[in-house]
């Protein structure tokens, strides 16, 4: 079954804690993004990669971290510096062949709550 | 001024009526318009995807771009209680690219 897997589901963070969200895909999409939704503010890029080893910042990258050092994988940190951590973080990825399958395609999602 | 506006809702419509939601923009760039349904604490997922202006249909959803007057709109005939959701509209100036931007949704609730 292709798709997107986040984990954890809900995650708890302590002040002054470094947390990281999983993002998997088996999709063989080259593309994967990161966004934050809260409640009318729509999505929000965090940060994006096209390729393994690469990634830029998005919209609202301050107080976040990651890496792409596997095709299928984007992890998130939320470090101590993201002052409003507390949000809904949405996975997406991106194929590259044409038409419908050049658009994002999302992952269930994480739920970060601050302690 | 956001560059995708979208009238959060609530929309509430008894089954069997036809909904019409809507979102403009002002960036006349965008050439690619999606739509997202989500469901509560679930990620978006893909309706519609649409380029340029026109009408595209997929059984009960049409979607429609009017890029002369920056205004896309989803059709649901025949709404069932299992519509009910949060309606996203989303845009690109390319190909579903790197750089979407979203409307901030609208809740919509399809009652018995």
């Amino acid at each position: 079954d292709g798709g997107i897997t986040q984990s954890p589901k809900y995650l708890f963070r302590k002040e002054g804690q470094n947390v990281t969200l999983s993002c998997e895909q088996n999709l063989n999409h080259d593309a994967m993004y990161w966004y934050r939704q809260d409640p009318g503010q729509g999505l929000r890029l965090i940060y994006y990669s096209q390729i393994v080893n690469d990634f830029q910042k998005g919209d609202i990258a301050e107080g976040y971290s990651v890496s792409r050092e596997k095709k299928e994988s984007f992890p998130l940190t939320v470090t101590s510096a993201q002052k409003n951590p507390t949000a809904f973080y949405l996975c997406a990825s991106r194929g590259l062949a044409g038409g419908r399958e050049k658009t994002q395609y999302f992952g269930p999602g994480t739920r970060l709550l601050v302690l | 001024q956001k560059e995708v506006e979208q009238d959060p809702g609530p929309l509430s419509v008894p089954e069997g009526a036809i909904v019409s939601l809507n979102c403009t923009y002002s960036n006349s760039a965008f050439q690619y318009f999606m739509w997202y349904r989500q469901y509560s604490r679930k990620g978006p997922e893909l309706l519609m995807y649409t380029y340029s202006s026109g009408n595209k249909e997929d059984g009960r959803f049409t979607a429609q771009v009017d890029k002369s007057s920056k205004y896309i709109s989803l059709f649901i005939r025949d709404s069932q209680p299992s519509d009910s959701a949060t309606y996203l509209c989303a845009m690109s100036p390319t190909g579903g690219g790197n750089k979407l931007t979203f409307g901030t949704g609208t809740q919509l609730k399809v009652e018995l």
